[in-house]
């Protein structure tokens, strides 16, 4: 069965604002993926952070997961309308070789 | 870094025929290779876990017989819909991940397939 959830499903902000996305998960992971999805389009891979590890950063990104609550969150700083797009986390279970993915929360950066 | 690309980008077919989705990766080799399908606003779903040389693991509730999977080599699955009926319409995308000696447990996805049955 599929797991993960994002939270909000939507939402909507202003340029130059912070985006943050969170991610439940239910079952023991390996590591955490956060990926971008423009529509109709495949996914680009955003980042990874590891089971070990609390808090990643790349660029305008911020990435931190909690495993004693199961949760993620993705903080997007200076948005730009650039970043409109479907955002999914998927977990990479410990002993599967599948990543699961969860329903996505689509942004709306408005310029 | 990793590209993966599919063909066809879009195909259109006429139902009870079937329709070949290529997945490659281009400058990595893959021993593992992925089959997601995507309804409009919703979540990716895994259909099949497709491994290089052995027979792909399919995912609860999908047809193996319907749709499927060679992995011939370590850059290339196909994904064959077989007698496809307008519910198979969908947006299908591959993900590979690299071949290393410590798993990384990351995907490379292509841009994915947009299978139209009519």
């Amino acid at each position: 069965s599929q797991q993960g959830e994002e939270d909000p499903q939507a939402l909507s902000i202003q340029e130059g604002e912070n985006a943050t996305m969170n991610c439940s998960y239910k079952t023991s992971i390996n590591n955490l993926q956060w990926y971008r999805q423009n529509s109709g389009r495949g996914l680009v891979h955003l980042i990874l952070i590891r089971s070990n590890e609390r808090e990643k950063h790349s660029g305008r990104l911020r990435v931190t997961l909690d495993t004693s609550k199961k949760s993620s969150s993705l903080l997007i700083t200076a948005s730009r309308a650039a970043d409109t797009a479907s955002y999914f986390c998927a977990t990479g279970n410990t002993g599967g070789f599948k990543t699961i993915f969860g329903a996505g929360t689509r942004l709306f950066v408005k310029a | 870094g990793a590209v993966v690309s599919q063909h066809p980008s879009w195909v259109i077919c006429k139902s009870g025929t079937s329709v070949k989705i290529e997945c490659r990766s281009l400058d990595f080799q893959a021993t593992t290779m992925f089959w997601y399908r995507q309804f409009p606003k919703q979540s990716l779903m895994l259909m099949a876990t497709s491994n290089e040389g052995s027979k792909a693991t399919y995912e609860q509730g999908v047809e193996k017989d319907k749709f499927l999977i060679n992995h011939a080599s370590l850059t290339l699955s196909t994904l064959t819909v077989t007698s496809a009926h307008p519910e198979d319409s969908s947006f299908y995308i591959c993900s590979a991940e690299p071949r290393g000696p410590i798993r990384s447990y990351e995907q490379y996805f292509g841009p994915g397939t947009r299978l139209t049955v009519t």
